[in-house]
């Protein structure tokens, strides 16, 4: 059974910094590319971050570019993003997603964590 | 960036029904659509992919179809449990982006 369970989400302030985590099971996990996704507090979904299977590829919507970076560790099935000068409107709830299709489907999600920011 | 537009934003309806949910591209995407769903306090789930692609274990009466800027995903018989909101979304150019959602009420 695929699983991926996201931690790391929790209440910062503005201008500080946080790091997500995504431990994924039940798949191989080297043999997908991964991406975040996140959804503000009743609003839609927002394609955030995507990373190649190796690692080696790397893309970021623009409201993140510079201070988001997404990594992945293939030895510990884990995947992370690294959020830093977090803002406001960074505030929302962030799912992992495997993306296992020649066509960057979203395949799978997680549960989400909750990134808070507000002073 | 390529913006996704959905209608209706909101859609009411009954058990039973057939409904059409449309989503257009602001560029060509050729068939690189793909449809979520989302309950309440859920995470979405994957549809459709590649614009008419049935994942894996979701019931035949969803469908999708289109290709270019203008996509569908049809219910032939909307039951309870599809009640939800929906997002398309392209994956033909980075950054990927979703619609603004449809949601699907009683």
């Amino acid at each position: 059974e695929v699983q991926l369970l996201e931690s790391g989400g929790s209440l910062v302030q503005p201008g500080e910094s946080l790091r997500l985590s995504c431990a994924a099971s039940g798949y191989v996990f080297g043999s997908c590319a991964m991406s975040w996704v996140r959804q503000g507090p009743g609003k839609g979904l927002e394609w955030v971050s995507s990373i190649s299977k190796s690692g080696d590829i790397t893309y970021y919507t623009n409201s993140v570019k510079g201070r988001f970076t997404i990594s992945r560790d293939n030895s510990k099935n884990t995947l992370f993003l690294q959020m830093n000068s977090l803002r406001a409107e960074d505030t929302a709830l962030y799912y992992c997603t495997k993306d296992c299709g020649n066509w960057h489907q979203h395949d799978f999600w997680g549960q989400g964590t909750l990134v808070t920011v507000s002073s | 960036d390529i913006q996704m537009t959905q209608s209706p934003s909101s859609l009411s309806a009954s058990v039973g029904d057939r409904v059409t949910i449309t989503c257009r591209a602001s560029q060509s995407i050729s068939r690189y659509l793909n449809w979520y769903q989302q309950k309440p306090g859920k995470a979405p789930k994957l549809l459709i992919y590649a614009a008419d692609s049935l994942q894996s274990g979701v019931p035949s009466r969803f469908s999708g179809s289109g290709s270019g800027t203008d996509f569908t995903l049809t219910f032939s018989s909307l039951q309870l449990e599809d009640f939800a909101t929906y997002y398309c979304q392209q994956s033909h150019s980075y950054p990927f982006t979703f619609g603004q959602g449809t949601k699907l009420e009683i």
